[in-house]
């Protein structure tokens, strides 16, 4: 059993267009991430959700929207596609145990590329 | 405000060398410390974690991590590199954000390992 896992694992589209990546962790964990990963490595927290309560958004365009429609599912939707958004997407989870935060258990990864 | 700083995007060590990858932090409370490696094309999988138990923090595949509050470091260190170990490194540190956490990543050093 994959504990998080995203869909699609790969995604090539063309600029302007609009796509969904799906997340779904088995875990029982109250929180899940999204984090973009650029060319360089680089992992960068763009969302947060605890018990489906949007609980960090850092400075992301807002043609990126999540949405958790219940606490085992952090789906991403991306509107008006631009080359710069092509990057690894990785959504994340973990639980809060008596006020002490385990590790974030990650799914594959989903490439996204922009032509 | 929270952040991870790793000391070098590079390392290259011969195969049963010590690995020595360094990490130094800043949080504004005790925080959660975390080490994670990735394998190209995969996602993130934990090595260890420090959550102020024990300083020395022993995690999979034979590395282990030092947390010196003095020095606002945890690195990490592995006595004896095996080839397999060749990778990147990510250092992350995490604290509380209103009902979650919030777990910022440095920006990870790639392992190369020399036969």
């Amino acid at each position: 059993d994959t504990a998080v896992s995203q869909t699609p694992k790969y995604l090539v589209t063309q600029m302007g267009n609009d796509k969904s990546i799906k997340c779904e962790q088995n875990l029982g964990h109250d929180t899940m991430y999204w984090y973009k990963q650029d060319s360089k490595k680089f992992l960068k927290i763009m969302f947060s959700y605890n018990n489906k309560e949007l609980i960090i958004n850092e400075t992301v365009p807002n043609r990126f929207s999540p949405k958790s429609p219940d606490k085992a599912h952090l789906n991403l939707h991306i509107n008006s596609l631009e080359l710069g958004d092509s990057a690894v997407y990785f959504c994340a989870s973990s639980q809060d145990l008596d006020g002490q935060n385990t590790e974030a258990f990650f799914g594959q990864g989903t490439r996204l590329t922009v032509v | 405000a929270q952040s991870v700083t790793q000391l070098g995007s590079h390392v290259s060590v011969s195969e049963g060398a010590l690995v020595l990858l360094r990490c130094n932090y800043s949080s504004s409370v005790p925080p959660y410390l975390f080490w994670y490696v990735q394998y190209p094309n995969q996602g993130l999988q934990l090595l260890l974690k420090y959550t102020s138990a024990a300083t020395l923090v022993k995690g999979i595949n034979g590395f282990e991590a030092e947390f010196k509050k003095s020095e606002t470091s945890f690195h990490l260190t592995k006595p004896s590199a095996h080839m397999s170990d060749a990778a990147e490194y990510f250092c992350a540190v995490s604290d509380r954000l209103g009902g979650g956490f919030k777990t910022i990543f440095g920006a990870g050093t790639r392992l190369f390992v020399k036969a």
